[in-house]
């Protein structure tokens, strides 16, 4: 079993509906949850981060975490075309720092 | 603040060459890290420095890698006799004590190994 799993897409939403990324991880001494958006061709960028149970919100986007079901979600509300790309969901490690990606979900907000 | 930079951004080389790849982490950030990303793939871990101490290797990282960050500041990624397996994206990150592990990375140098 991969330690970060992702369901790889391609999900595709209605400009302005909301997309909902899914993201399980197998270590339950994981702290620290991240996701990341990586255009093609680019390096990932780091748009949310989350730590304790629940939900966590940033402008459009919300994170949320329930770590007794080993789950963390994205939801991005009111989806852009801009928003298409590849959404990496990342836990660290055991070992403390380094973090484990899953494979990403590509994401397709069509006009 | 620049963000985190690596040079050079394309790298091709012959196989058997040796590739010595740069990163220069966001100023101040005390952790900087080494990932690879393969096609499809997310980044895979390969190593990190708490300023200049490298705390953690990856079993990735085969013999033929090392990685230096000698005054704490930038680092260099070494591969010696590359092999086609090797082309990948090479990617930096760095992250801060104080900020619970939010690391951001560099535009990456894509390695191609003929």
């Amino acid at each position: 079993q991969k330690e970060v799993e992702q369901n790889s897409g391609p999900l595709s939403v209605p400009e302005g509906a909301i997309a909902s990324l899914n993201c399980t991880y197998s270590d339950r001494v994981s702290q620290s949850f991240f996701w990341y958006r990586q255009y093609s061709g680019k390096s990932p960028e780091l748009i949310m981060s989350i730590y304790s149970n629940g939900d966590k919100e940033d402008g459009r986007f919300t994170a949320q975490l329930n770590k007794a079901s080993q789950y963390v979600s994205l939801l991005i509300r009111d989806s852009q075309p801009s928003d298409s790309a590849t959404y990496l969901c990342a836990v660290n490690m055991r070992s403390g720092y380094a973090l484990n990606f899953g494979k990403g979900t590509s994401l397709l907000v069509t006009p | 603040d620049t963000g985190v930079s690596q040079d050079p951004r394309h790298k091709i080389t012959k196989r058997g060459q040796n590739v010595t790849f740069r990163c220069d982490p966001i100023s101040e950030h005390n952790r900087l890290y080494w990932y690879r990303q393969t096609l499809g793939q997310g980044p895979e871990f390969l190593t990190y420095f708490q300023n200049e101490a490298q705390l953690e290797k990856s079993r990735l990282l085969s013999d033929r890698f090392s990685a230096e960050r000698p005054k704490g500041s930038f680092s260099t990624l070494e591969i010696q006799r590359t092999e086609q397996g090797d082309s990948a994206m090479y990617l930096c990150a760095s992250s801060l004590v104080k900020t619970s592990n939010e690391q951001f990375f560099g535009p990456g140098t894509r390695l191609t190994v003929l």
